[in-house]
Order: C-alpha cells, then sequence, then structure tokens
C-alpha cells in the first residue's frame, strides 16, 4: 500500500510565526486531503488537493504530485491552531480508502 | 444540519462483548468509511462503503463486521472484543462529485478490559 510521511513529527511555535507542514507519499494518488485534528479530537477538513495550490485564509497548500509532496502553509498562528495536522492520500478507483501519515502535532504558544 | 452522528461517545465493554457502534449521516453522502485511531499510528480504514448494500473491507477489518442497509447509516459491529480493540473509533462520509472533501463524525472512545 501507499506509504505517508509527514513531517516534522512535533512543532511548537509561537503565536505569530509561520510554519510549512510536509507530506511525503509513495505513490501517485488522485486524492490527498489535509485535516486539523483539534485538541478535543475532532477532524476537520481543511483542503481536498491532488495537485495545485488552494488558499483559506491563514491556511494554504500546495501539491506537486509529479515529485510526490504536498506542503501545508500556516501563516500568523493562532493558539486555535494547536492540534495534529494529518496528511491523507487516495489512488484512482480507491476513493473511498483513504491513507493517512502519523501527523504533525503543533503547539502554538502565546 | 447534524453531519455525521456517532453513538456513542464512550463506551466500555469487557472481553468478548459484542456492541455496535452507529454512524449516520443526513447528507445523503454515497460513501462511508469507519476508521480506528490509535496513539502514533495516526487514522487506519477498518471497512467502507461505496453506497447501500455494497461495503468492503479496508486495512484492518479482522474482528468488525458492517453492513449498509440505507445510505443514512453505517454501523460498526465489534463480534467478540478484545483488548486490542481499544481505540478511537471514527466514521466518515463524503458524497459523489469534485468536492472530496470527507466529514468526520466526533468519534467513540472504546475501552475493552
Amino acid at each position: 500500500g501507499i506509504q505517508v510521511e509527514q513531517s516534522p513529527p512535533d512543532l511548537i511555535l509561537q503565536e505569530g510565526a509561520n510554519s510549512t507542514l510536509r507530506c511525503n507519499f509513495s505513490d501517485s494518488v488522485n486524492n490527498l486531503q489535509w485535516f486539523h485534528q483539534n485538541p478535543w479530537g475532532q477532524l476537520i477538513n481543511l483542503f481536498y488537493i491532488p495537485s495545485g495550490t488552494k488558499q483559506n485564509g491563514r491556511l494554504s497548500a500546495t501539491t506537486v504530485a509529479t515529485e510526490r509532496y504536498s506542503l501545508l502553509y500556516i501563516s500568523s498562528s493562532q493558539t486555535t491552531d494547536s492540534g495534529v495536522y494529518f496528511c491523507a492520500v487516495g489512488k484512482s478507483g480507491t476513493a473511498s480508502k483513504l491513507t493517512f501519515g502519523t501527523g504533525t502535532r503543533l503547539q502554538v504558544t502565546l | 444540519n447534524a453531519g455525521v452522528t456517532q453513538t456513542p461517545k464512550f463506551q466500555v465493554l469487557k472481553t468478548g462483548q459484542s456492541m455496535t457502534l452507529q454512524c449516520a449521516q443526513d447528507m445523503n453522502h454515497e460513501y462511508m468509511s469507519w476508521y480506528r485511531q490509535d496513539p502514533g499510528m495516526g487514522l487506519r480504514l477498518i471497512h467502507y462503503s461505496v453506497g447501500a448494500g455494497i461495503t468492503d473491507q479496508g486495512e484492518v477489518p479482522n474482528g468488525y463486521n458492517v453492513s449498509r442497509s440505507t445510505t443514512e447509516d453505517f454501523p460498526l459491529r465489534l463480534l467478540s472484543a478484545a483488548p486490542s480493540q481499544t481505540s478511537v473509533y471514527f466514521c466518515a462520509s463524503r458524497g459523489v462529485g469534485a468536492d472530496y472533501g470527507y466529514t468526520f463524525g466526533s468519534g467513540t472512545r472504546l475501552t475493552v478490559v
């Protein structure tokens, strides 16, 4: 199956700082999503981005499918950004089968 | 608009007991999935369904059964609970179309003693 690696595993930021989270995957995919799991355990879909670049407020994501990686950018971080960020991928014909990485745990401090 | 509703939120079982985790969505989504989340391992797919009457196995299906008799409901059954099934279980759904965004339920924290 597809391998998904995320880096860094842990990240501590001061409020207002910027960060870049990386997701590498081992095979071609046609589905890539970023999720945020808040400290209460809720999973929120941030981006569906199998290729290209998207932005939503302070968050943006870029996927370079030919090089098998995706980046999630967080600008001007806030304490509410704390939690775990997961990258998940799926292959063509398996739209319901996402493979998750082990996540990046982000802590934003005052 | 409730989204994806999971019940119960917490459950403690004794080894060997059986139970059903409920999942319901009100968005008329075709695709539904069950994942388990263990510390340090991300989420792993247990079973999934691409529509009513159609189910298939994911990465870690052993010890679990599913059925999909309606579009709205996708229950997960633990046949004979084992301590290795202690985990947080998430149900997810998504519709068919250009936006492949998944909606997750709030999870069920299961402890098997």
